[in-house]
């Protein structure tokens, strides 16, 4: 049964603390997308990928995040330093043509 | 500037009968239109999608309708069973050729289905 992997669930840091967040996408599928869920805005891009290769991040706040994918098999997305204001849960989503497949997400809270 | 847009963010539907859940666009370059569903502490799940060379698709208990025209969408879901109850999101993109197929979502809607 083929799907994302996120790691980890949770995590609670302490505001200043770097946050990483994992994500395996699906075997074979070509674009990788980072999104943030808050009450307050739904379901925002932050970047996304195609082939490794970075296509969009204008969503995502340059000067503390950072999206990269080291290989096809692993996206990392970054915080440094985290702010109170970064809490919520990030998702990690995979495709091949027009349709995403989410993973279960990161549940963050920086206190 | 808000893109997708679902209006309604909670519907309440009696279990047996008809839910429609209802979204606007207003990105004439969207061009492929799907319905992700949400449980608590999950992520989304793909349900049912829609190319703009169509105006219906069906999957069972699940139909999209797309109004091109008036830049509408909906979701119909017949008979409604109580498990249905979940968060569900419209979501669009823009083909650009195969370079762009970023996804654009709507805030969701909450659908009750009452047994």
């Amino acid at each position: 049964d083929a799907r994302v992997t996120q790691t980890p669930r949770h995590k609670v840091t302490e505001m200043g603390q770097e946050v990483t967040m994992r994500c395996q996408p699906i075997l074979g599928h070509n674009t990788v997308f980072w999104y943030r869920q808050t009450m307050m805005q739904g379901l925002e891009l932050l970047a996304y990928f195609r082939n490794r290769a970075p296509l969009d991040d204008s969503g995502m706040p340059k000067d503390r995040f950072s999206a990269e994918m080291p290989d096809a098999t692993l996206a990392t997305l970054k915080i440094q330093p985290s702010e109170p204001r970064d809490s919520a849960v990030y998702f990690c989503a995979s495709g091949l043509v027009r349709v995403a497949f989410f993973g279960q997400g990161t549940r963050l809270t920086v206190v | 500037d808000q893109q997708v847009k679902q209006n309604s963010p909670s519907l309440s539907v009696q279990e047996g009968r008809i839910s429609i859940l209802n979204c606007d666009y207003t990105n004439s370059m969207f061009d492929y239109f799907l319905w992700y569903k949400k449980y608590p502490a999950e992520g989304p799940t793909f349900l049912i999608s829609i190319s703009s060379i169509k105006d219906k698709n069906e999957d069972g208990r699940f139909t999209v309708f797309l109004n091109k025209s008036a830049k509408h969408l909906s979701l119909h879901i017949v008979p409604s069973q109580p498990g249905d109850s979940a968060v569900y999101f419209c979501a669009a993109s823009a083909g650009g050729g195969g370079s762009n197929y970023k996804l654009t979502f709507g805030k969701g809607t909450l659908l009750t289905v009452n047994p």
